[in-house]
This record gives C-alpha cells, sequence and structure tokens, in this order.
C-alpha cells in the first residue's frame, strides 16, 4: 500500500521567515496531495491541495509544489505568522482508492 | 464548525466495556472515513463508507465495527476495549465515492479506557 513520509517533524521559525515541509510517497498512481493543518484540540482542516496534473498552486502565504518524476510533495509558508503555529499534514491519494495516506506530521511553531 | 459531528467529546470507560462513537457527515457529503490518532502518532486508517456501504478497510481490528445508516450518519463500535484503544477518534466526510477529494474532519472523540 501507499507510505508517505513526512519531514522535518518538529519545525521552529522566526515570526517572518518561510517555513517548508516535505513529504515523499511510494505509490506512482498516486495523484491527488492534500495538506491539512490540525490545531491544538481541533480536527484537521484541508488547507490546500493539489493534482498530479499541476506542478505548483498557491494560495495567498501559503504554496505546494510537486514532483512527480521524484514523487515528493511540498508546502510552503511565507511571511509567517504565531497563527500559522500548528501540527501539518500531508497526504497522498488515488483515484481508485478510497482512502488517504498520511505522514506522520509536522509540528510547526512560530516564534514572535 | 466543520459541519461534521462527532459525539461524544470525550468517552471514559473502562477495560473490556464497549462504546459507540457517532458521526454527522457534513450535508450533502455521501462519504465517511474513520481515522485514528493516537499520542505521538500520525492518522491511522480504519474505515470508509460511501452512501450505506463499506468500501475500504485498514487495519481494523476485529473488535472495531462501523456501519453507515440510511441518513448517512455512521457509528464506529469498539469492544472489549484495551488500555492501547485510547485515543482520538476522528469522523471525515468528502463529497466524492473515491480519493479524489479533501476530507472535511469533526472535532473528534477522544477515548480514554482505564
Amino acid at each position: 500500500g501507499e507510505n508517505v513520509e513526512q519531514h522535518p517533524s518538529t519545525l521552529s521559525v522566526q515570526e517572518g521567515d518561510s517555513a517548508v515541509i516535505k513529504c515523499t510517497y511510494s505509490d506512482s498512481a498516486s495523484n491527488y496531495f492534500p495538506w491539512y493543518k490540525q490545531e491544538l484540540g481541533k480536527g484537521p482542516q484541508l488547507i490546500i491541495d493539489i493534482r498530479s496534473n499541476v506542478g505548483e498552486k498557491k494560495d495567498q502565504r501559503i504554496a505546494v509544489t510537486l514532483n512527480k518524476t521524484a514523487k515528493h510533495f511540498s508546502l510552503h509558508i511565507t511571511e509567517t505568522q504565531p497563527e500559522d503555529s500548528a501540527v501539518y499534514f500531508c497526504a497522498a491519494s488515488r483515484t481508485n482508492a478510497g482512502k488517504s495516506t498520511f505522514g506522520d506530521g509536522t509540528t510547526l511553531t512560530v516564534k514572535p | 464548525d466543520s459541519g461534521v459531528t462527532q459525539t461524544p467529546k470525550h468517552l471514559i470507560t473502562a477495560t473490556g466495556q464497549r462504546v459507540t462513537l457517532r458521526c454527522s457527515p457534513r450535508s450533502g457529503d455521501l462519504s465517511v472515513y474513520w481515522y485514528q490518532q493516537s499520542l505521538d502518532q500520525g492518522l491511522q486508517f480504519l474505515i470508509h463508507y460511501y452512501n450505506g456501504e463499506e468500501r475500504a478497510k485498514g487495519n481494523i481490528l476485529e473488535r472495531f465495527s462501523a456501519q453507515q445508516f440510511p441518513d448517512l450518519h455512521s457509528e464506529l463500535n469498539l469492544s472489549s476495549l484495551e488500555l492501547g484503544d485510547s485515543a482520538l477518534y476522528f469522523c471525515a466526510s468528502s463529497v466524492a465515492p473515491k480519493g479524489t477529494a479533501g476530507y472535511t474532519f469533526g472535532s473528534g472523540t477522544r477515548l480514554t479506557v482505564v
């Protein structure tokens, strides 16, 4: 089955700096890659996603890039703010599978 | 409020007992997924239902079972509970029958087995 590895497990940045979280996946048939943000005491929330026919997608301060050949995708957060502090999960799935496989999460801390 | 409702929010029970977790998906979503999140672990897939039918199973223990009812709400039944079953259990819903759309998660049920 699909295996998703996520790095780093923890990340601390200064407010205003950029943060990058990387994920690799094993199933070359995976074609949908969402990212979720989980704040303390809440369920994960979808923040951005990308499909395999696209190399990059941006939404204000966040962007996701996908390298299908290398089977890895990354989340980029620019101009980080304290409210960006949370656990971030990447995931991968494919059209004929009924579920997403999640990475182990990255705890991002943005220091004011 | 994500639109996905999970009850109860917290549950404390003894080993050997049985509990039922309930999930109401977001309006219009036909898919319901159950995930387990243990301390220091990621989200482990348990089971997926689409419009009342089981579509996929993960590493779900035989002591665990689930169903999705005609009104699309879902229940996860956990029996013969062990200390290691203590975890956050999340329900997520999606409009798609397969893994091609993002999930909307509920706020979870925190299960503590003592």
